[in-house]
């Protein structure tokens, strides 16, 4: 069965500091996959998404991530946390079997940020 | 540009009481969904909609039904509430396709008591 995990329910980092969020999916073809971000009490906003072509993928807020086929993984990056990074994080998977549209998604991380 | 407005933010409902969560979206998608999350757990999908006239189970839709009134409007009925009900609940909705990211609303906190 497909599936999405996140190994870290809960990381806290320095401001300035980088992060690296971790990310894999079991699916035996090329996925689509997402990671959104959410703030307490709100819902969910798209951070960015990769479907196929570079395996960088740029997104907003100055996150990054990087497809690697090899690992099953779509690590989420950033060179320098801000304050406001703090939220928990969702990394998703789509484009499974005959259900168009829907999504899985991991169980999500925790980002505490320290001052 | 309000997106996907979800009603109401926050509800308490007893144990077997009835109850419809109301969602509506104004940027013409085809797919709408209703998701459940609990601490720890993700977000499950309860129901979707791949497109007006359809609807179909999620990962979790005992207990539920849903209604896909318009094109506009997905609403997520509990026939009978349970305390395991006790969520918050999310509606999104996208462009009808595997590789379209949903928009989420900012969801309803329902307890149950």
């Amino acid at each position: 069965a497909q599936s999405v995990t996140q190994p870290d329910i809960h990381i806290t980092v320095s401001e300035g500091a980088s992060l690296e969020l971790r990310c894999n999916y079991s699916y035996g073809a090329t996925p689509y996959l997402f990671w959104y971000v959410q703030s307490p009490g709100q819902g969910l906003q798209l951070l960015l998404k990769y479907f196929s072509g570079d395996t960088l993928v740029q997104g907003i807020k100055g996150f990054e991530a990087e497809f690697k086929r090899s690992q099953s993984s779509f690590n989420l990056r950033k060179p320098s946390v801000h304050w406001s990074d703090a939220a928990e994080y969702f990394c998703a998977v789509g484009g499974l079997g005959g259900s168009q549209g829907n999504l899985i998604f991991g169980k999500g991380t925790k980002l505490s940020v320290k001052p | 540009n309000a997106g996907v407005t979800q009603t109401p933010k926050f509800q308490v409902l007893k144990t077997g009481q009835s109850m419809t969560l109301q969602c509506a979206q104004d940027m013409n998608h085809n797919s709408m969904y209703w998701y459940r999350q609990d601490p720890g757990m993700g977000l499950r999908l309860i129901y979707y909609s791949a497109s007006e006239g359809t609807t179909d189970k999620g990962e979790v839709p005992n207990g539920y039904n849903v209604s896909r009134l318009n094109k506009r409007e997905f609403s997520l009925r509990l026939e009978s509430a349970a305390p395991s009900q006790t969520s918050v609940y999310f509606c999104a909705s996208s462009v009808q396709g595997p590789n379209q990211p949903q928009h989420f609303g900012d969801g309803t906190r329902l307890s149950i008591l």
